[in-house]
């Protein structure tokens, strides 16, 4: 069983629709990302956090330390939000990421 | 003013080929790595230097061999290329000073052995 796991694998919205992606752990953590991986392969952080809640724009990213639980939220949905969306856990203050597998989101105008 | 850039960004080769891959950064950054991301989009850590201190390494075979000559630059070299190295090679960095760990990923590479 992976340390990281992510649900759903695959997700398809409609244009405007609110989005949930979720994460849940099994070890300890210092942080989690999310990450981006748009269709042509590049790789972006889109937030990390260690409690809380974080905004920027569409997308929130809240996190639950004691269920061992992250959720990704984007609002109003766009096409342009298709990509694999990544969570991933770093431990103890080290700089190695374990990832989870990934949510492909397909957005349809 | 790319970010964290790599070469090449395509890599087709034979097997038993020994092949490298050039990682540079100009952010600043004190630590960097390599993640390796296989057919089914899985990442996965490789190795990880910080100020030319290799700190993290998993098990990878010994074929492969990464190489920091200084803070801004991570190498991959790998030797006796196989058919199962097919994948998409990621180069990232971070400030760890800032204990936050915030990776920046290059463009990626992606290396076909025949």
């Amino acid at each position: 069983k992976n340390e990281v796991e992510q649900s759903p694998q695959n997700l398809t919205a409609q244009e405007g629709e609110f989005i949930t992606i979720n994460c849940s752990y099994s070890v300890g953590i210092s942080a989690l990302h999310w990450l981006q991986q748009h269709p042509g392969g590049g790789i972006v952080s889109l937030f990390m956090l260690s409690s809380g809640k974080k905004k920027h724009g569409r997308l929130i990213a809240t996190i639950n330390i004691q269920e061992k639980h992250s959720s990704l939220h984007i609002t109003a949905s766009h096409p342009r939000d298709s990509a694999v969306y990544i969570c991933a856990v770093s431990q103890g203050g080290s700089e190695k990421l374990v990832f989870g597998k990934g949510t492909k989101l397909t957005v349809n105008p | 003013d790319t970010a964290v850039s790599q070469t090449p960004k395509y890599l087709v080769t034979q097997m038993g080929n020994d092949k490298s891959i050039k990682c540079e950064q100009n952010l600043g950054h004190d630590t960097m790595y390599w993640y390796k991301q296989d057919s089914k989009k899985f990442l996965k850590i490789m190795f990880s230097y910080n100020n030319k201190e290799l700190i993290i390494n998993e098990t990878v075979p010994n074929r492969f061999s990464p190489k920091s000559p200084d803070k801004a630059h991570l190498n991959l070299h790998i030797n006796s290329l196989e058919l199962g190295d097919s994948a998409v090679y990621f180069c990232a960095s971070s400030l760890r000073r800032s204990s936050s760990y915030e990776q920046y990923f290059g463009p990626g590479t992606r290396l076909t052995v025949t």
